[in-house]
């Protein structure tokens, strides 16, 4: 089956700009989880989706980032205005019935705030 | 947010050694799991356990749920140049699906 989808791999913006990253889960996972991963740190929670409705977001920083799972298939995550401490790669995964043990990673998008 | 503590932090060691890692925190977890990262990649999952004290092989890989629920070890045994890369361990809690993600050991290996 071909794997959760992320784009684009890399991008380098300046602070206060935006930033938007999109997820394509593996079809017919019905969660979708984004962590942040800080360079040197292990990935980090920012929400979970289930099929279009947020199940966690605790630790989102809202003030400047969020999340939509239109549909309940694709995801989008955005950041503005982006500081430099966002720097990091942003992790999407996805599902089938939730639980740790199905999670399946996508390759991530690097993002770098100057 | 929480981070699970893992040492070492890194480890350099010759093809063919034995490797041993652990994971240790504050809190205590239902399910214990293992990843590895290659540079450039999503972490893929090595091994999962379930139940304090159980102990699970994945090839040359052997993990072990503590007893106190609390802490959790990994080894590789007779090592080579793919095994290089950062191992994670992640604890889930009864109820969720989030993972706390340890702080990661960078495996080097050297022929």
């Amino acid at each position: 089956e071909a794997g959760v989808a992320q784009s684009p791999r890399y991008k380098i913006i300046e602070k206060r700009q935006s930033v938007a990253f999109w997820c394509n889960p593996i079809s017919g996972h019905a969660t979708l989880y984004w962590y942040q991963q800080i360079l040197g740190q292990g990935p980090k929670l920012l929400i979970q989706f289930q099929n279009n409705g947020v199940v966690d977001d605790s630790q989102l920083p809202k003030d400047r980032f969020s999340a939509e799972r239109l549909k309940g298939v694709d995801s989008t995550l955005k950041i503005q205005p982006a500081k430099l401490e966002d720097s990091a790669v942003y992790l999407c995964a996805s599902s089938f019935t939730g639980g740790a043990v199905g999670y399946t990673f996508g390759s991530g998008t690097r993002l770098t705030v100057v | 947010g929480q981070q699970l503590n893992q040492s070492p932090q890194s480890m350099f060691i010759q093809e063919g050694e034995d490797v041993s890692m652990n994971c240790t925190s504050s809190s205590i977890f239902n399910t214990w799991l293992w990843y590895k990262q290659d540079p450039g990649e999503g972490p893929v999952l090595l091994i999962a356990l379930y139940k304090a004290g159980e102990l699970t092989s994945n090839g040359r890989l052997t993990a072990q749920f503590g007893i106190t629920r609390k802490d959790s070890f990994l080894n590789i045994s007779a090592s080579i140049p793919s095994d290089v890369g950062i191992y994670f361990c992640a604890g889930q809690s009864y109820n969720t699906d989030k993972l706390i993600f340890g702080t990661g050991t960078r495996l080097q290996v050297f022929p």
